[in-house]
């Protein structure tokens, strides 16, 4: 079965404009969320996905957006990009997304987002 | 808030050395506990996980046990490879969502 994939892997940009990343789950995972990883703040939530609701969002400002579509794939926005939103973003997949936290995240390869 | 707190790297090893990796955590309730490692230029891994207390997740000589009491969950292998060397964090999700919260991931070099 195939693992989660992430397009693109890399992506260069300036200051002000706006990037779309792309992730599409393991086959059956109904859940996706992702994370933004920084040397500086570690691995941070951004927001969960489950059949095409958010169901959980971290606390990132309102540039940062996504959603979900019916075949479960998912997308984020980043508008109005900054010199700080360099990272490595990290979708990740999940059966159900729903309840108890005891679901297993399985994660991709990441895209890394260079501002200049 | 819930919270994960792992021991500050990077931990340098040689081949076969026992490995201990400290994770504490906060949280209200009962979480589930992780284990990801990360190579270099790679997503995380999932190594092994426990869903309640006194579980033991093990996985590739990896093993974690899941401690209500001391609210640990401290990561330990035998025997160390070279193979082994990434960062390893370890996280926590809990109530009624899968938002994993993770500590800041700790850096193993084992040399040969």
């Amino acid at each position: 079965k195939a693992g989660v994939t992430q397009t693109p892997r890399y992506l260069i940009k300036t200051r002000g404009q706006q990037v779309t990343l792309s992730c599409s789950p393991i086959s059956g995972h109904r859940s996706v969320s992702w994370y933004q990883q920084t040397p500086g703040q570690g691995l941070q939530f951004l927001f969960e996905y489950f059949s095409e609701t958010q169901r959980n969002k971290g606390n990132f400002p309102g540039r940062f957006s996504g959603r979900q579509f019916s075949n479960s794939r998912s997308e984020m926005n980043v508008s109005t990009l900054e010199l700080g939103d360099s990272a490595l973003y990290l979708c990740a997949s999940s059966l159900a997304g729903g309840g108890k936290g005891t679901d297993t995240q399985y994660f991709g390869p990441g895209t890394r987002l260079t501002v200049l | 808030g819930n919270s994960v707190t792992q021991m500050e790297g990077p931990v340098t090893l040689s081949e076969e050395a026992f490995l201990t990796i400290n994770c504490t955590y906060t949280a209200t309730g009962y979480p589930s506990l992780f284990w990801y490692v990360q190579y270099p230029g790679e997503g995380l891994q999932l190594l092994l996980k426990a869903t309640k207390a006194d579980d033991k997740g093990s996985n590739k000589g990896f093993e974690a046990t899941y401690r209500k009491e001391t609210t640990s969950f401290h990561l330990e292998k035998g025997s160390v490879q070279v193979s082994d060397s990434a960062v390893y964090f370890c996280a926590l999700a809990g109530g009624a969502t899968n938002k994993l919260i993770f500590g800041t991931g700790t850096l193993l070099a084992v040399q040969p």
